[in-house]
């Protein structure tokens, strides 16, 4: 049974580039979250989707953005980066929103 | 807003007991999580305790809440080199499904 599957694993991207990380939630869940983590530090929230939907939101601007497709995997959309993006992103799924939840290994994103 | 402190380094023998502790603010915390991250990994739930308990054990795990407080540990057991790695605390609250780590504890088992 796989578990939650993000790709790419790792990116470089320019400042002011836009960029899309992707995300396959475990077999059986069918909410999506994501986080970010910067060198050092704990998790951030970003934002949850469920039913295709943005149900909560971290403190991050808008040029982080997300969806959720039909099949429970998500996107999330990075606008107009910055250096300070560089981070691990992270993605976990869960069924439902509490009890925990499966993170996938998570994508490396440079930005020089 | 809600935070999450963690001690950032713990070093102990094989063998030894473990206890990684944590703080946090959210007076609404519903559930309490201790996650697992070893280099390059994504993070590993290791266990949840739901804020109306006060312990719970999972094999080598223990969990320890003291609401009051508002102070969570972990306690490993028999420590071995495997848990190497870093500790996050995190806290749910009113906000089902935005959880609040901490920065994380740097576990070293010295053989």
């Amino acid at each position: 049974d796989a578990g939650v599957t993000q790709s790419p694993t790792h990116l470089i991207k320019t400042r002011g580039q836009q960029v899309t990380l992707r995300c396959s939630p475990k077999s059986g869940h069918d909410t999506v979250s994501w986080y970010q983590q910067a060198l050092g530090q704990g998790p951030q929230f970003i934002f949850q989707y469920y039913e295709e939907e943005e149900r909560q939101r971290g403190n991050f601007p808008d040029r982080f953005s997300g969806h959720q497709f039909p099949n429970y995997s998500s996107e999330l959309n990075v606008n107009a980066l910055l250096l300070g993006d560089s981070a691990l992103y992270l993605c976990a799924s869960s069924r439902g929103v509490n009890y925990g939840y499966t993170f996938g290994s998570g994508t490396r994103l440079t930005v020089v | 807003g809600e935070d999450v402190e963690q001690s950032l380094f713990l070093s102990v023998r094989e063998g030894d007991s473990s206890v990684i502790n944590c703080t946090y603010t959210d007076s609404s915390s519903t559930y309490l999580y201790w996650y697992k991250q070893e280099p390059g990994a994504g993070l590993q739930l290791l266990t949840y305790i739901f804020s109306n308990m006060d312990m719970k054990q999972d094999q080598r795990l223990t969990v320890l809440l003291n609401k009051k407080d508002k102070h969570l540990s972990l306690r490993i057991a028999d420590t071995q080199t495997g848990d190497s790695a870093i500790y996050f605390c995190a806290e749910e609250g009113t906000n089902a499904g935005k959880s609040t780590f901490g920065d994380g504890t740097t576990l070293t088992v010295k053989p």
